[in-house]
């Protein structure tokens, strides 16, 4: 079964420090991944979105940057966490069932930065 | 989980009447929609999608209607139930050429409120 898998699910960080947020998925080759950050009470902004290994593209300038050194593999990193960074972040794979198109978003990682 | 959104427009609807959900989007050039559902501190749902050729698509409980001239998409619920109380968001997508490339842009959506 094609199952998406996102890590930590919380995590408070101080000010300056890194991140690294990791998302997996399984059951599928080749996907199109995705992070998206949803600010509290908002809607979801596209971060990062990558079609391969290696390739990443950026939506906005940021203090964040993402890595794919595996076809299943997604990494969200910053070298140093702003207050601003703070927010409910996911990570979304793109997958067709049928007719339908959609994306399956991960569980999510609640990060506050202090 | 989530904290309240006093920025999400709200619909209240008592239990086991009929919601109705707008959203209005704005790529005439968007190949499909979709809506999710987002209950507290949990990632979105897939609830249904429909093409951009379709005006209708019924699921279990959940019709949703497609007025391109207006660039208007709903989303219905029938029968709601507290259950269905979550953040609803609409969704638009294009399809980029020959990579098969997907990428959704969301609205800020509608906070559900179904009281017993």
């Amino acid at each position: 079964s094609q199952t998406i898998h996102q890590w930590p699910a919380t995590l408070v960080q101080p000010v300056g420090s890194p991140l690294s947020l990791e998302c997996t998925v399984e059951g599928t080759s080749n996907p199109n991944l995705y992070w998206y950050r949803q600010a509290a009470g908002r809607g979801l902004q596209l971060l990062f979105y990558s079609v391969g290994i290696g390739q990443i593209s950026s939506e906005v300038p940021q203090n964040l940057s993402a890595s794919r050194p595996q076809d299943r593999q997604f990494i969200l990193s910053s070298k140093k966490l702003l207050l601003s960074d703070s927010g409910f972040y996911l990570c979304a794979w793109f997958n067709r069932q049928g007719i339908s198109y959609g994306y399956t978003f991960g569980s999510g990682t609640r990060l506050t930065v202090v | 989980g989530e904290s309240v959104g006093l920025h999400l427009p709200t619909l209240s609807v008592q239990e086991g009447d009929n919601s109705i959900i707008n959203c209005a989007y704005s790529n005439s050039a968007s190949d499909y929609f979709i809506w999710y559902k987002q209950e507290s501190g949990k990632g979105p749902q897939f609830i249904i999608d429909i093409r951009s050729n379709m005006d209708k698509r019924q699921g279990q409980r959940v019709t949703v209607l497609l007025n391109k001239t207006v660039k208007h998409l709903s989303l219905q619920i029938a029968a709601t139930q507290p259950g269905d109380s979550a953040v609803y968001f609409c969704a638009e997508g294009r399809i980029l050429g020959n990579t098969g490339f997907q990428k959704l842009v969301f609205g800020t959506g509608t906070r559900l409120l179904v009281s017993p």
